[in-house]
């Protein structure tokens, strides 16, 4: 069964918009972590985030895990078209350094 | 460091034929990682080896599928024989350490498999 639900599934925005994607696990995870992925491309590494209540941000992009360590959401400030791709988060549920991923969304940004 | 590096790109085959994938990992890395990629499961672990051994291939989904690491730089993924169903992007992952990681993993570019 699926045990990280992201949403939304897809989103198109206009340029200079922002955006919110969420990433959400029924367990307690040990380390949460987002990728991006280009179309015909591997997924690159964006941020980890392990503490409960922790955020990091990186250029336009801030990304929050909650308390209790169920749910993380990645933002996204004043869009670009480069930002355009599919979002993944990717959980350690084990501590034994072992991920398994949302189905993750697809961003579409309209110039 | 060139990365992951993955061969080949694509691969087109026939049902029934054997198809084997490699994967060489980031130089001191010693965690590996063989995932899948299709639009009805999205990303799924098949199988990850720690310095060189198999430590978990719960996700390898049938016997036609396996997996080997003989030496730190080197592993594959082999599918005999292959079927339609396993058309999907394979992917091979490196990680420096065990544990919860800052650094993440570095993905190759994946194979894509196609079997007619």
């Amino acid at each position: 069964s699926q045990e990280l639900e992201q949403s939304p599934q897809s989103l198109i925005v206009q340029e200079g918009k922002n955006l919110t994607i969420n990433c959400t696990s029924s367990k307690t995870l040990y380390g949460l972590y987002w990728y991006k992925q280009k179309y015909g491309e591997g997924l690159i590494f964006l941020m980890m985030l392990q503490k409960g209540g922790e955020e990091k941000s990186h250029e336009k992009i801030t990304a929050k895990l909650d308390e209790k360590k169920q749910q993380s959401s990645l933002h996204i400030t004043a869009s670009q078209p480069s930002h355009a791709g599919i979002y993944l988060c990717g959980a350690d549920r084990t501590g034994a350094n072992n991920l398994f991923f949302g189905t993750g969304t697809r961003l579409t940004v309209i110039p | 460091d060139a990365g992951v590096i993955q061969s080949p790109r694509h691969e087109v085959t026939e049902m029934g034929q054997e198809v084997t994938l490699r994967c060489k990992p980031i130089s001191g890395h010693n965690s590996l990682f063989w995932y899948r990629q299709t639009m009805m499961r999205g990303l799924e672990l098949l199988i990850y080896f720690n310095n060189n051994v198999p430590i978990d291939d719960s996700g390898m989904p049938e016997d036609r599928f396996s997996a080997k690491m003989p030496n730190a730089s080197f592993s594959t993924l082999k599918i005999q024989p292959s079927e339609p169903r396993d058309s999907a992007v394979y992917f091979c992952a490196s990680s420096p350490n065990t544990g919860p990681t800052p650094y993440g993993y570095t993905f190759g570019s994946g194979t894509r498999l196609t079997v007619v």
